[in-house]
């Protein structure tokens, strides 16, 4: 049972490259969410999906668009890379009135 | 959500109890309290939550005062792996979508 993965683990872009990163689910929960940690920081969300075929904008949006495929996968995207949006990028899932369970993160940086 | 407030930093002996405190003063009556923890270079963990009552789990326990204004976290026997950020965070059925991390509380476990 794997839980949340996220794909890759590691990545390294140059300003304006775009690219997805990857979560899937194996625990049949509803909701999933994708938020960043910067250093110091506490997570952000940036963007949720409450179920399949909905999704929804969170604290820090901007830069970002989302897919959620079906009721495993929910995506990022990052259309034209910036500096400001290195950090450490964390998917959850969460079903009725439980806890979030979150992946191991995918560490991005853009130069 | 209600605010939190957590010392930034603790240490504990290995193999002792630590014990992690949180001020939750303006909780609402239909609002949870959770424990979280993120260790270094990994995703939130979930640890115990509870309402009222003192909650127990193979991981911790969650003592709530009566009035619910503060809790704390007990790690029985603490190991060098439970060296981690420690979260507390309030939430309610108007909680939203977002977990609300804040700075949490860095607890040190020294052999």
């Amino acid at each position: 049972n794997a839980g949340v993965t996220q794909t890759p683990k590691f990545q390294v872009l140059k300003t304006g490259q775009s690219m997805t990163l990857q979560c899937a689910q194996d625990m049949n929960h509803n909701s999933m969410y994708w938020y960043r940690q910067d250093p110091g920081m506490g997570l952000r969300l940036i963007y949720y999906s409450a179920s399949e075929g909905t999704t929804d904008k969170g604290e820090v949006p901007n830069g970002y668009n989302v897919s959620r495929l079906n009721k495993r996968e929910f995506s990022l995207r990052l259309e034209s890379a910036a500096p400001s949006q290195t950090s450490v990028y964390f998917c959850a899932t969460r079903t009725d009135n439980q806890p979030q369970h979150f992946g191991d993160g995918t560490r991005l940086s853009i130069l | 959500d209600a605010k939190t407030t957590q010392p930034p930093s603790m240490d504990c002996a290995e193999g002792r109890a630590a014990n992690l405190p949180c001020n939750h003063s303006t909780i609402s009556g239909n609002e949870y309290v959770y424990w979280y923890r993120q260790i270094h270079s990994q995703g939130p963990q979930y640890i115990i939550h509870g309402l009222k009552n003192n909650e127990t789990n193979e991981m911790a326990s969650l003592i709530i005062t009566e009035d619910r204004k503060s809790s704390t976290l007990i790690l029985p026997h603490a190991t060098l792996r439970d060296t981690a950020v420690y979260y507390c965070i309030v939430r309610g059925p108007n909680s939203g979508y977002a977990l609300n991390f804040g700075k949490g509380t860095s607890l040190l476990v020294t052999p």
